[in-house]
């Protein structure tokens, strides 16, 4: 099938440290979501791009829509440990059904005060 | 965004037996999901629960393992059947608002560990 290749896997950082994760396929997408999962809970959304090219930010957060329509990129300015988690990247396919959202395999975040 | 709540948030069952997981929304969503996140892993769709009608399941996924009820457009269940040890994962509800919106969002979740 389809697939997402995330990295980096985990990053061990300091707080105050910029963060930068990314996820690329050979496939090309519609959509890009960028997700965190805390521990014991389910994925919260972050950032949702629609546009190849488009650069979205979240606070200190800021994803981008790669213009090949086939790589995201999300970074993290100014770490803080709550930032700790997990983080998923998502896309649906060009052409893909409705449903199917593919995720990553996830970058773990861990954040030393 | 919506509300999803997912019951029960955890539970721990026997082999051989079969747990129904339930996801209530606080508004009307177009389409909702099941999920299953394997230990320390991504995740995977289970099916697409249709509202009215049998759920689409995704290839490894069967109604007869993983049935999926839907009467509304804000509740569905989804069942784990004769459950095995190799069923140990997080279950999760997702909902889509509208049609043609991408954006899921996701109930907490619900970790199951058969023993």
């Amino acid at each position: 099938g389809q697939q997402l290749n995330q990295s980096p896997q985990s990053m061990f950082i300091q707080e105050g440290e910029d963060v930068s994760m990314n996820c690329t396929s050979s496939s090309i997408f519609n959509t890009w979501l960028w997700y965190k999962q805390d521990p014991g809970e389910g994925p919260v959304l972050l950032i949702a791009l629609y546009k190849a090219g488009e650069l979205t930010s979240n606070g200190r957060l800021t994803a981008q829509f790669g213009i090949t329509r086939k790589d995201s990129f999300l970074n993290i300015s100014a770490s803080i440990p709550s930032d700790v988690g997990i983080y998923f990247c998502a896309g649906q396919l060009r052409g893909g059904s409705q449903g199917n959202l593919i995720f990553g395999k996830g970058t773990k975040l861990s954040v030393k005060p | 965004s919506a509300v999803i709540s997912q019951k029960p948030s955890r539970d721990i069952c026997q082999r051989g037996t079969s747990l129904t997981i339930q996801c209530q929304v606080d508004s009307q969503v177009t389409m909702m999901f099941w999920y299953r996140q394997q230990p320390g892993q991504s995740l995977t769709l289970i099916a697409t629960a249709n509202q009215g009608s049998e759920a689409t399941y995704e290839s490894g996924f069967v109604i007869d393992k993983f049935p999926i009820s839907r009467p509304n457009l804000t509740f569905s269940t989804l069942t784990v059947s004769n459950m095995s040890p190799e069923d140990s994962s997080i279950y999760l509800c997702s909902v889509r608002l509208r049609v043609g919106n991408t954006e899921a969002f996701f109930g907490q979740g619900t970790r199951l560990t058969v023993v």
